[in-house]
């Protein structure tokens, strides 16, 4: 079942500011991963923080993890046009006997106008 | 990283047939993936298919419904059988990622199916 929800479920901003997004989970992790897609195609990995991580960077991304809330959040930071795509995080749950499983959240469209 | 090809990138079926889907990674992998995104929709993990035994399908996905094959660590196939405009989707194959980072998963550019 599908244990991520993300807010907000759609996003629009102009070049150049920041985009937050929200990930909520409802078990325990081993990680938390953020995914783009653009135009429905494959997906590509972002970032990964683990459980015990409470912040990580990569590049113009910013992400937070805070396991007593059981949330995330993504922060893209000077925004691109390119940047426009559906963001997906995705939970590998701890205790899961499915090595590899991610649960993915609902998703949220980011549109940077230029 | 991985690079995963799958076939046909598309395709429109008729309600009561079935579609092949084919997965191809330029590497060998022990743990491919199977995912559904419906229109408008996240993505919902089907089986998981490792080499060498049967696939680990998820609640709600049946063998009958979604036979896969997984005959070597660079290849799988997952069949839509008997279809209805409800398995119109895009199904993505999915793969571990490298040794260093095998908790990341490197995606196929997905198969986008439309049943009339």
């Amino acid at each position: 079942s599908q244990q991520g929800e993300e807010d907000p479920q759609a996003l629009s901003i102009q070049e150049g500011e920041n985009a937050t997004m929200n990930c909520s989970y409802k078990t325990s992790i081993n990680n938390l991963q953020w995914y783009r897609q653009n135009s429905g195609r494959g997906l590509v990995h972002l970032i990964l923080i683990r459980s015990n991580e409470r912040e990580k960077h990569s590049g113009r991304l910013r992400v937070t993890l805070d396991t007593s809330k059981k949330s995330s959040s993504l922060l893209i930071t000077a925004s691109r046009a390119a940047d426009t795509a559906s963001y997906f995080c995705a939970t590998d749950q701890k205790g899961s006997s499915n090595t590899g499983k991610l649960i993915f959240g609902q998703g949220t469209t980011l549109q940077v106008k230029p | 990283s991985a690079v995963i090809s799958q076939k046909p990138s598309r395709d429109i079926c008729q309600r009561g047939t079935s579609l092949t889907i084919q997965c191809q990674v330029d590497s060998q992998v022990t743990m491919m993936f199977w995912y559904r995104q419906q229109p408008g929709q996240s993505l919902t993990l089907i089986a998981t298919a490792n080499q060498g035994s049967e696939a680990t399908y998820e609640s709600g996905f049946v063998i009958d419904k979604f036979p896969i094959s997984r005959p070597n660590l660079t290849f799988s196939t997952l069949t839509v059988s008997n279809m209805s405009p409800e398995d119109s989707s895009i199904y993505l194959c999915s793969v571990e990622g490298t040794a260093r980072n095998r908790e990341t998963q490197y995606f196929g550019p997905g198969t986008r199916l439309l049943v009339l």
